[in-house]
């Protein structure tokens, strides 16, 4: 059974470090891909980036210069991390395995950046 | 960047009706084109991939179609649960950018 879970803080002040962490169970992120999808609350869905079953990535322009995703296979876990936060960053965070689309999301975790 | 234009941004419906969302490609996607329904406060949740075909135990009342730059999203027979927004998204390359978004009322 293919599940994934974002886990990360829920308030973030502006101008930090945002952790998030998507651990996945039933498939493998050597034969999968796993995108980052960002929503603001009441809005639509904005791609941030992927990480690919080989280990390469792309990233949304907008954010390329603030993002990075990695991981680590052995954990079955998937690392985003964006800096220089600012309040339009706030919304719903999900991570979903990603062939060319998005087939299996995990239940997303609300962040805020607010001082 | 590909843009992708979806309408209308909103739609009002009664039960047991069919209605049409459209998304339009700034260039040819080749058909590599999903759709997605999100509730209110849920994940969003792949209906089609490939411009048409339907995912692993959505009903046969939704239906995609299209080529090119042009397709759409149609629902027969509207059901409650069918009262969401809908997204379709880009999945030739990178970004893989979703439309607007087209939030479906109930009447």
């Amino acid at each position: 059974q293919v599940q994934l879970e974002e886990s990360g803080p829920g308030l973030m002040q502006p101008s930090e470090t945002l952790s998030l962490t998507c651990t996945v169970s039933g498939f493998s992120l050597t034969s999968n891909g796993v995108g980052w999808v960002r929503q603001p609350l009441g809005k639509g869905l904005v791609w941030m980036g992927t990480i690919w079953a080989g280990g390469s990535t792309n990233y949304n322009s907008a954010v390329q210069s603030r993002l990075s995703i990695s991981r680590d296979t052995s954990k079955s876990q998937v690392f985003l991390k964006m800096n220089s936060l600012q309040p339009e960053d706030t919304g719903t965070y999900y991570c979903a395995r990603q062939r060319y689309y998005f087939d299996y999301w995990g239940q997303g975790v609300m962040v805020t950046v607010s001082s | 960047d590909i843009q992708m234009t979806q309408s209308p941004a909103s739609l009002s419906a009664s039960l047991g009706e069919t209605v049409t969302i459209e998304c339009l490609a700034s260039e040819d996607i080749y058909d590599i084109l999903a759709w997605y329904q999100q509730k209110p406060g849920k994940s969003p949740q792949l209906l089609i991939y490939d411009a048409s075909s339907l995912h692993t135990g959505v009903p046969s009342r939704f239906s995609g179609s299209g080529s090119g730059t042009q397709y759409s999203l149609k629902i027969n027979s509207l059901q409650p649960e069918d009262f969401a927004s809908y997204y379709c998204q880009n999945g030739l390359s990178a970004p893989n950018t979703f439309g607007a978004g087209t939030k479906l009322e109930l009447k």
